[in-house]
């Protein structure tokens, strides 16, 4: 049973205009979101992330929503670039008792090109 | 600067043989992750360690073992390895305590094909 959808395995868009990307969960004990982004025949790096207390944080050009009563969260990029393609996974964890966050759950990925 | 490191970052094996890849990391973090990542599929957790002695089993664990005999390593091991073992490995950490540290640091990954 799949806990992070990303329903949209590719996504394109032109240079300058925004891109946004959608994640669903379905483990309403998460707690904590993050986006990865992932180039070919590297790692991935983390992104943003956010807290479901909150229901947006913004760093520079990305922005996450949190929508928890739908169980949602999107990745908005504006302006993009054509250096933003890459795969973008959206991942979740839940707090335990001890207020620790541990493992992470992936969603399968969305690809982004920019096209210039 | 710390960092994750995985080795080998290619490796041709052939069915049945044993494997071990390799993840060292330098950030003394305590928790480490092994994924695979393959088309269609995303990244999905085959094993994990919150600890020094501490392995635990993830979604996808069947033919693969993990263990941590110190904080910065956590080899996986494939006991006799499969061609639906062929993938991309990427091995992890984060300090885990504590929101915000969640965050997870990844390695450059291991290609393995199985013949």
């Amino acid at each position: 049973d799949q806990q992070v959808k990303q329903n949209s395995p590719s996504l394109s868009v032109q240079e300058g205009r925004i891109s946004i990307l959608n994640c669903d969960y379905t483990n309403s004990m998460f707690d904590y979101f993050l986006w990865y982004k992932k180039y070919p025949a590297e790692g991935p790096t983390f992104l943003i992330s956010i807290s479901s207390i909150k229901d947006k944080n913004e760093d520079g050009r990305f922005t996450v929503f949190l929508n928890k009563s739908a169980k949602h969260l999107s990745l908005h990029i504006v302006p993009s670039q054509p250096g933003d393609s890459a795969v973008y996974f959206c991942a979740a964890s839940r707090t335990n008792s001890g207020g620790s966050n541990y493992k992470l759950t992936f969603g399968k990925g969305t690809l982004l090109t920019v096209n210039p | 600067d710390a960092e994750i490191t995985q080795s080998p970052r290619h490796k041709i094996t052939e069915t049945g043989r044993q494997v071990t890849l390799a993840c060292h990391q330098t950030w003394n973090h305590n928790n480490m992750f092994w994924y695979r990542q393959d088309l269609g599929h995303g990244l999905r957790l085959i094993h994990y360690s919150y600890g020094v002695h501490d392995t635990n089993k993830g979604e996808v664990s069947d033919g693969y073992s993990v263990s941590r005999s110190n904080t910065e390593d956590l080899p996986l091991t494939l006991e006799s390895a499969a061609s639906s073992q062929t993938s991309v490995y990427f091995c992890a950490s984060n300090r885990g305590q504590g929101m915000g540290n969640t965050e997870a640091f990844f390695g450059q990954g291991t290609r393995l094909t199985v013949v």
